[in-house]
């Protein structure tokens, strides 16, 4: 496979499930990135990875938890969440996390449903 | 990072060249325009970015004012598969933090036969 693959592309939990989103890109990136995209709002940029390392988190809750075993896979784990958390989650990955190279490459989403 | 303003939405006829707007009159020197496009119910996709000269590759151009407080993306044929929201981003390429894009709303592209 090439490019980010997300996993499952969709996604219906209740409020008090525990369920996780995985990420992997093919692509030998070094950062990684999960953003939020809601029913007509922007995307929202939730959690950056680079080699592995957590360098942002942009107030997220905690009942969104990333995982970064290694540089090709991400995960987010997801327990408790609200009906408000439904949306399209999308995974990026870039080479580096800065500089002009930084072109993100996103998956397909995984749409969430909380019900 | 500056902001960026787009029109809402456009039309454009499959085969015409499309022309999307972007205003971004606060740019700074060091900061880098991009385009990105969503296809509804798919990831983002990049296109293109530039600094001051305008760029092409094979998706589509980007051409820059020479006081770069606008740029205009180019597809020259628009097909049906182009029918997307187009996102102009400027952001410093060399940040000490997280380069992360922010996307604001977009423009609405739909290509018509």
């Amino acid at each position: 496979e090439t490019g980010v693959t997300q996993t499952p592309r969709h996604l219906v939990m209740g409020m008090t499930n525990k369920k996780s989103l995985k990420c992997e890109q093919h692509l030998g990136h070094n950062a990684m990135y999960w953003y939020k995209q809601s029913a007509k709002k922007p995307l929202e940029l939730m959690f950056v990875y680079s080699l592995e390392e957590r360098v942002e988190n942009n107030s997220v809750p905690s009942r969104f938890s990333p995982e970064c075993p290694n540089s090709s896979h991400l995960f987010l784990h997801l327990h408790t969440l609200q009906p408000e958390d439904s949306a399209l989650y999308l995974c990026a990955s870039s080479q580096s996390f800065r500089g002009a190279a930084n072109v993100l490459t996103f998956g397909a989403g995984s749409r969430l449903t909380v019900l | 990072d500056a902001k960026t303003t787009q029109p809402t939405s456009m039309d454009c006829a499959e085969g015409r060249a499309a022309n999307l707007p972007c205003n971004h009159s606060t740019i700074s020197g060091n900061e880098y325009v991009y385009w990105y496009r969503q296809i509804h119910s798919q990831g983002p996709q990049y296109i293109i970015h530039g600094l001051k000269n305008n760029e092409t590759n094979e998706m589509a151009s980007l051409i820059i004012t020479e006081d770069r407080k606008s740029s205009t993306l180019i597809l020259p044929h628009a097909t049906l598969r182009d029918t997307a929201v187009y996102y102009c981003i400027v952001r410093v390429a060399n940040t000490g933090t997280a380069s992360k894009l922010t996307f604001g709303t977009g423009t609405r592209l739909q290509v018509t036969l």
